[in-house]
């Protein structure tokens, strides 16, 4: 089975403080993204990768950055964490082309305070 | 920018009986794959089902099946047979087919609230 794991399931940050959101794929997959998720808007993609080093801006990647150095691993990188980057953070990984079916982390629920 | 759109924020059913979701898509491509992912309260996000928009028959994954319309950029679930591990948030998906480099979008959600 595809296995997609996020390190934390809850993380609490003060404002300014630097975030790093780790996810691994065990299945070599090359598509993996980061999504937010809040109520009533769904899930909104801040960044993706399709390979190693390669990434591509989503929705909203205001205040995120991305890091993508092996292929298994996925980071996002709140720079200086404010109390409006609250939210749940979900990792997501993929392969391209036939079969696009993406497998999703737990999910980490970030409270910035 | 392709948009996916859950008009219904909440839905309600009772257990045994079927329910139908919407979704609403919009997209200038041809080809293209839409999914419904359920999250439960556990918050783990599972795929239900998946269309590929040049297939016409509509897919089906036991009580799950969905009406895929096309010309109208519309896909529906229909739960037949409601069960109480059936309550979740459902999401609907889409992504472009072409080539690598595509974005998963998602719509706003359903929450399914399975009465007994």
């Amino acid at each position: 089975d595809v296995k997609v794991t996020q390190s934390s399931r809850y993380l609490v940050k003060r404002t300014g403080e630097k975030v790093f959101l780790e996810c691994v794929q065990d299945m070599d997959h090359e598509n993996m993204f980061w999504y937010r998720q809040d109520p009533g808007l769904g899930l909104r993609l801040i960044y993706f990768s399709y390979d190693v080093k390669m990434k591509e801006k989503g929705d909203i990647p205001e205040g995120y950055s991305v890091s993508r150095e092996k292929k298994e691993r996925f980071s996002l990188i709140l720079e200086s964490a404010s109390t409006n980057q609250t939210s749940m953070y979900l990792c997501a990984s993929s392969l391209t082309y036939t079969n696009t079916e993406a497998f999703f982390g737990q999910g980490t629920r970030l409270t910035v305070v | 920018a392709q948009t996916v759109t859950q008009s219904q924020p909440e839905m309600s059913v009772q257990e045994a009986e079927t329910v139908t979701l919407s979704c609403t898509y919009d997209t200038s491509e041809s080809d293209y794959y839409l999914f419904w992912y359920k999250q439960p309260p556990s918050r783990q996000m599972i795929l239900v089902i998946r269309q590929e928009a040049y297939k016409q028959q509509n897919a089906t994954e036991n009580r799950f099946s969905v009406n895929f319309q096309k010309a109208a950029k519309s896909f529906s679930l229909k739960i037949s047979d409601s069960q109480l591990g059936d309550a979740a948030m459902y999401f609907c998906a889409y992504i472009r087919a072409d080539n690598a480099g595509n974005m998963l979008t998602f719509g706003g959600g359903t929450r399914l609230m399975v009465k007994p």
